[in-house]
């Protein structure tokens, strides 16, 4: 069964940082690419950022790109968010979501999400 | 970025009601489109990929159609479990974009 369960999310004053993890579980976590979701309180969904299977290529949302790093490791099956210089914006619940197999470019299976709450 | 663009942003219909979502997308994405159902306090499922085929395990009376820039999302026979919002997703484009939501309510 595959499982997705994020952690790390809290709350972070504006300027600050935070890291976010996701460990996976029932599959073969390197051949898969893994991507982070958000959705600030309310709102609609917005991709963040995705790395592929190698950890070889990160893309990230113009949002985000220079502020949040993603990256992976292949011995704990886990990914990992590194936010930075964070913003209002930037409160959201996080998901940990994997991309499908294959050319379809879908989100198959989801994580339960960590809340980021950014605020002073 | 290809903005997507979901109507209505809500509806209320009743059980066994024929319901169809539209989405637009700002330019051609031939059929790079995708459908999730989100359930309140859930994270979101995959109901269609492809713009028209069903993801394994989700009922038939989910249907996607569309090609371009114009899609659709039916269901033929709303049922309790139902009531949720539904978003669009593109990736023609390899910044990934959803729609903005349509929330399916009880009427």
């Amino acid at each position: 069964e595959v499982q997705l369960q994020e952690s790390g999310g809290g709350l972070v004053q504006p300027g600050g940082s935070l890291r976010l993890s996701c460990a996976a579980s029932g599959f073969r976590f390197s051949s898969y690419e893994m991507r982070w979701v958000r959705q600030a309180p309310g709102k609609g969904l917005e991709w963040v950022s995705g790395i592929s299977g190698s950890g070889g290529t990160r893309n990230y949302a113009n949002s985000v790109r220079g502020r949040f790093i993603i990256s992976r490791d292949s011995s704990t099956n886990t990914v990992y968010l590194q936010m930075n210089s964070l913003r209002g914006e930037d409160t959201a619940l996080y998901y940990c979501a994997r991309r499908t197999a294959g050319s379809v470019d879908a989100f198959d299976f989801w994580g339960q999400g960590t809340m980021v709450t950014v605020s002073s | 970025d290809i903005q997507m663009t979901q109507s209505p942003s809500s509806l209320s219909a009743s059980v066994g009601d024929r319901v169809t979502i539209t989405c637009r997308a700002s330019q051609s994405i031939s059929t790079y489109l995708n459908w999730y159902q989100q359930r309140p306090g859930k994270a979101p499922k995959l109901l269609i990929y492809a713009a028209s085929s069903l993801q394994s395990g989700v009922p038939t009376r989910f249907s996607g159609s569309g090609s371009g820039t114009d899609f659709t999302l039916t269901i033929s026979g709303l049922q309790p479990e139902d009531f949720a919002t539904y978003y669009c997703q593109q990736y023609y484009d390899s910044l990934l974009t959803f729609g903005g939501g349509t929330k399916a309510e009880i009427k």
